[in-house]
């Protein structure tokens, strides 16, 4: 059965204080590993797709790398605003549209 | 562009009452979809569209119909309402083949069933 599990569940960081979100996968023909950022009320926005092992993509405080069992999102120096639930989801179809996603890590940044 | 637009926002409904959730992209975005996001759960596939006419179930279809008629809209519609359906629904729409690159969510339409 194909599967996205997200640890941990939830995060505490102060600001400043770096660290990483695992999302390990069990997906059949997986055609890439999305990362999205949802804030209380909203719908998830998009951070990242990869593709491969080996790939990493970045964007301002965020690094996302990929391995064969395994993503991770890294995070540099997190501020209060990055303070969000965190969603990996694996991708079936090619076009993105048959997404499993994990649970999600909700991460809060204290000043 | 206004993106991925959902309506209603919120929505009380009786069991056994029927509804549809309305969701259009203004993109030309040939691939849709509708989740739903419960506590615990995370989101799960309702039914998925790779274009207009072309419709296929995803996780949790049972209790919910859906047509693509048009490439801009993506109704989902429950026959008869239960509590068990009282969830966040997400719709989402992407480019097609080769250019997946960003999935767009619209701002979800929360339903309580009583």
């Amino acid at each position: 059965e194909d599967q996205v599990t997200q640890s941990p569940e939830a995060l505490r960081l102060q600001e400043g204080e770096s660290s990483s979100l695992n999302c390990s996968y069990t997906v059949s023909g997986l055609r890439g590993l999305f990362w999205y950022r949802q804030d209380p009320g909203k719908g998830p926005e998009f951070l990242f797709t990869l593709y491969s092992a080996g790939e990493e993509k970045e964007k301002e405080r965020l690094k996302a790398t990929l391995t064969k069992k395994e993503s991770f999102l890294h995070i540099t120096a997190p501020k209060p605003e990055d303070s969000a639930t965190y969603l990996c989801a694996g991708d079936t179809n090619q076009a993105g549209t048959a997404l499993i996603f994990g649970k999600g890590t909700t991460l809060s940044v204290s000043s | 562009n206004a993106g991925v637009t959902q309506t209603p926002k919120f929505q009380v409904l009786k069991t056994g009452q029927s509804m549809t959730l309305q969701c259009a992209q203004d993109m030309n975005h040939e691939y849709m979809s509708w989740y739903r996001q419960d506590p615990g759960m995370g989101l799960r596939l309702i039914h998925y569209s790779v274009g207009a006419g072309i419709t296929d179930q995803g996780e949790v279809p049972n209790g919910y119909n859906v047509s693509r008629s048009t490439t801009e809209d993506f109704p989902l519609r429950l026959l008869s309402a239960a509590p068990s359906q009282t969830s966040v629904y997400f719709c989402a729409s992407s480019y097609g083949a080769g250019s997946s690159e960003t999935q767009y969510f619209g701002p979800g339409t929360r339903l309580l069933v009583l």
